[in-house]
């Protein structure tokens, strides 16, 4: 079946610019996680998004960086005036409800930010 | 806050080696992952462990979840060069949340 999908692939953005990142889980999957991978580093947590509970934003760096999950599937993560630090891979991951820990993710989202 | 050591960092071999990489972690986990990711993709979940002391294979692959719930190792037998990438551990504390992940070890095989 079809995986976890994102887009876009690549996205350069200017200083200053917002930006709006796309997560598709898989179906059927109730959790979504988003996480950062600064280059050559291991995957930062973001956020995470369980059925209709509240999420998790612990992980969300600044007020900068917001995500939503409309309709129990798909995510929006947004980030508002970017910047250079920002610059990262982006990576979506879904969990099937009652799957254990497995997490499965995306092929993520580059983000470059001049 | 929860921190996973991985090492080493970078191993370079001779292809037919066998390869061992470990995490520790400064707090206790209920869940170890092991994950292999390749230049451009997402990570992919290569083993799952849940209980204290499991030990789990996949193939050449071998994981074993520590008693003291704080380590766990991978061990890739007989590597061939499709093995090359970099290989991360996660840690979750609680079911189905956020994973903590180790920095990776890149692994790369001379054929």
């Amino acid at each position: 079946g079809a995986g976890v999908s994102q887009s876009p692939s690549n996205k350069v953005t200017e200083k200053g610019k917002d930006v709006e990142l796309r997560c598709d889980p898989i179906s059927g999957h109730t959790a979504l996680y988003w996480y950062r991978q600064s280059l050559g580093q291991g995957l930062e947590f973001l956020i995470y998004f369980q059925g209709n509970s509240a999420p998790d934003k612990s992980g969300l760096p600044s007020d900068r960086f917001s995500a939503e999950r409309t309709g129990g599937s798909v995510s929006t993560l947004t980030i508002q005036r970017t910047q250079q630090e920002d610059s990262a891979v982006y990576l979506c991951a879904s969990r099937q409800t009652g799957g254990g820990g497995e997490q499965y993710f995306g092929p993520g989202t580059r983000l470059t930010v001049t | 806050g929860q921190q996973l050591n991985q090492s080493p960092q970078s191993m370079f071999i001779q292809e037919g080696e066998d390869v061992s990489m470990n995490c520790t972690s400064s707090s206790i986990f209920n869940t170890w992952l092991w994950y292999k990711q390749d230049p451009g993709e997402g990570p992919v979940l290569l083993i799952a462990l849940y209980k204290a002391g499991e030990l789990t294979s996949n193939g050449r692959l071998t994981a074993q979840f520590g008693i003291t719930r704080k380590d766990s190792f991978l061990n890739i037998s007989a590597s061939i060069p499709s093995d090359v990438g970099i290989y991360f551990c996660a840690g979750q504390s609680n079911q189905g949340g956020k994973l903590i992940f180790g920095q990776g070890t890149e692994l790369s095989v001379k054929p």
